[in-house]
Parts: C-alpha cells; structure tokens; sequence
C-alpha cells in the first residue's frame, strides 16, 4: 500500500520556539489524517484529527493545517517544552476502518 | 480507567516456538488491531477484527494468526513460520464505525528470539 512519508530525520530545536512537523499523503479520497505522539516503549496516544474540508484544527498548543493542493499535513507546537519530547505519528484514513502510519519524526525540544 | 492491556511487555520466542501475545480492553470496543513497529518504520497492520467471530489479514499477516472469540480479548499468536518476529508489538481498538475515528493503543509486547 501507498506509504504516509513523514521528516525522516529528527527535529531539534529549543525551548519556547515552534516545532513545525510535515506529513505527505496520498491521493485517497476523502482525506482524513491523525496525528499522534508516541513515547519510547509506549503505544501512541492520538492528538488531533483533521478532515479534508477543514483547514486548521487547533487543541492548546497543537495546530494542525491540511492543504489538499499539496497533499500536505503540518503539524505544529508551539512554545514548545522538553516534556513535548517524542516521536510524532501522522495516519491516514484509508477506508473499511483501517489507517496506514508514517514512521513518525522525533523531535527533541533543548531547554 | 478503560483501556488496552497488553501483556506480556516483554517475550523471548525460542526457535520453533509458537508464542501468543494478549490484547484486552474494556472500552466495549467493536473493532480491534494487531500492528508491527520496526524501527525507522510506521505500524503496519497484521490482522485487525471489526466484531467479535469475525477478522481480516493486514499488510503483513503471514506467520501470525488471531481470534476475536470475546469483544474484549484480540490475542495474537505469533507462530514458527513468520521468521522474523523481532519487534515491537501493539494492540489496538477503535469504537465507533464513523470513519477517522481515533485508535486507542495499549503499551504494547516487545518480542525477541532466544
């Protein structure tokens, strides 16, 4: 099946600045995409859920923009802090209740 | 507190060896999932089971097999033929059939070979 590509590499940046992760998609229809974290040796807890006709979709310090055009998911932190640490997960809705997983990107917030 | 329980957390296969992974919830979930995590890799699906008596191959099914014999129990069974069984293993439920609803996982089986 068709792969979610997520920043292979790992994102350092430092306390305080926004952390801004992308997701690429593919063509299915109607988009749906997920995003969540995931700690070392834990399963992932779900963040947000954005839908095709939406734009942005915001909880605290967590926005997440979808543009169709691009094909395009980024997710942001902002103010980010030490504990905002882990692997973030984009998923794609693929149909029949099924979602297909990037590999994730690590981040890692500096104080 | 609902919630997925898997266990063991860790499991070592020795050659030959059939070893079976538990998956319990009690959200009163419909549909559950088996996912593999290698690292640098996403979860790829294995099986996954929409109601109870009832599941489907993933991505990856080939040397795995599950039961859904009760709506709170999905064991995965991890058999001799899949010959590459080290990984992380992780366990999910999903409760509503509207499409994207969101998965909830357990803190997942890590599985090595003796």
């Amino acid at each position: 099946s068709q792969k979610i590509e997520q920043n292979s590499e790992a994102l350092n940046i430092q306390e305080g600045k926004t952390a801004t992760l992308t997701c690429n998609y593919t063509n299915y229809s109607p988009a749906y995409l997920q995003w969540y974290r995931q700690d070392p040796g834990r399963g992932p807890v779900f963040l947000l859920l954005i839908r095709e006709n939406e734009k942005e979709k915001r909880k605290e310090r967590l926005k997440v923009t979808f543009d169709t055009t691009l094909k395009q998911s980024l997710f942001h932190i902002t103010a980010s802090q030490p504990a905002d640490s882990a692997t973030y997960l984009c998923a794609e809705y693929r149909g029949g209740n099924k979602l297909v997983f990037g590999a994730g990107t690590i981040l890692r917030v500096k104080s | 507190d609902g919630g997925i329980t898997q266990s063991p957390k860790y499991l070592f296969r020795k050659e030959g060896q059939n070893v079976t992974l538990s998956c319990e919830q009690n959200l009163n979930h419909d549909a559950m999932y088996w996912y593999r995590q290698d690292p640098g890799q996403g979860l790829r699906l294995i099986y996954y089971s929409q109601i109870v008596n009832d599941f489907q191959k993933g991505d990856i099914a080939e040397g795995y097999s599950v039961s859904r014999e009760k709506k709170e129990s999905f064991p995965l069974t991890v058999t001799s033929a899949q010959k590459n069984p080290t990984a992380f293993y992780l366990c999910a439920s999903m409760g509503d059939r509207e499409p994207n609803q969101p998965q909830h996982f357990g803190d997942g089986t890590r599985l090595s070979i003796l």
